[in-house]
C-alpha cells in the first residue's frame, strides 16, 4: 500500500525556518517525481514545488511566490522527501501536502495527510 | 502562468440529479495536438485531494463511471451523470501543461 507521512508543521515567528518532512512507502520512490501543494486556512490549493527523480536529473522547480526562500530535496535512500522554508511570511501559513507529482499525466496520484505551518508574530 | 476560471463556485445538487462544474484556461492545453494537460481534483471535506480525472478525460483507478471529463482548447467541464452524498466536497481543475501548476479557484458542490 502505497503511503505518506507529512510531518515537521508547527508555529513559527516570521523570518524563521521550519523544515517539512515526508515518509515515502509502498513504491518505487526512487524513480517518482514529487511535489508540495499547500493550502491557505479556507483558501484553495496551491503548487509548490516539484523534484524529479535523480534518473531523470533530479532538478527542482518551484511557485514564485517560494522561490528563493524554499528548497525542496530528497533522500532516496530513506525514501524521504523534504521542504525547507526559509525566510517564512504570514501568507505562507496553510496545510503542506506531500504527494506524487501532480499533474504527471499518469494515473498514480497519492498524497499526505499534510501538515499544518502557521507563521505569526 | 496560466489562470485557471472555474464556474460556479457553489453548486447545491439533488442527490440523483446531474451536475456540471465548467473550468476555463487562459490558453491553450493542447500538447503534441494530442493530449489536453487538464486535471479535476476532489478534496472532500477534512480529507487531501484525490485525483479524479486527468489528461482531460481519463478516469483514475477508482473514480465511478458518473463522473466524465471534457473539452479542447481552453474551456473543460467535469460532468457527474448522477450526484451521490459521498460526491460532496470542493472540486478543482489544474492545468499539467507548464510549471507553474495552477488550480482553479475550487467549486463547492453541496447536497440540497
Amino acid at each position: 500500500e502505497v503511503q505518506l507521512v507529512d510531518t515537521g508543521g508547527g508555529v513559527v515567528k516570521p523570518g524563521a525556518s521550519l523544515r517539512l518532512s515526508c515518509a515515502a512507502s509502498g513504491f518505487t520512490f526512487n524513480t517518482a517525481w514529487m511535489s508540495w501543494v499547500r493550502q491557505a486556512p479556507g483558501k484553495g490549493l496551491e503548487w509548490v514545488a516539484r523534484i524529479k527523480s535523480n534518473n531523470d536529473g533530479g532538478t527542482a522547480d518551484y511557485a514564485p511566490p517560494v522561490r528563493g526562500r524554499f528548497t525542496i530535496s530528497r533522500d532516496d535512500s530513506e525514501n524521504m522527501l523534504f521542504l525547507q522554508m526559509n525566510s517564512l511570511k504570514t501568507e505562507d501559513t496553510g496545510v503542506y501536502y506531500c504527494s506524487t507529482d501532480v499533474g504527471n499525466s499518469v494515473d498514480f496520484d497519492h498524497w499526505g495527510p499534510g501538515t499544518l505551518v502557521t507563521v505569526s508574530s | 502562468d496560466i489562470v485557471m476560471i472555474q464556474a460556479p463556485l457553489s453548486l447545491p445538487v439533488t442527490p440523483g440529479e446531474p451536475a456540471s462544474i465548467s473550468c476555463r484556461s487562459s490558453q491553450s492545453l493542447l500538447q503534441n495536438k494530442k493530449y489536453y494537460f487538464l486535471d479535476w481534483y476532489l478534496q472532500k471535506p477534512g480529507k487531501s485531494p484525490q485525483l479524479l480525472i486527468y489528461l482531460g478525460s481519463r478516469r483514475a483507478t477508482g473514480v465511478p463511471d458518473r463522473f466524465s471529463g471534457s473539452g479542447s482548447g481552453t474551456d473543460f467541464t467535469l460532468r457527474i451523470s448522477r450526484v451521490e452524498a459521498e460526491d460532496v466536497g470542493v472540486y478543482y481543475c489544474m492545468q499539467a501543461l507548464q510549471i507553474p501548476r495552477t488550480f482553479g479557484q475550487g467549486t463547492k458542490l453541496e447536497i440540497k
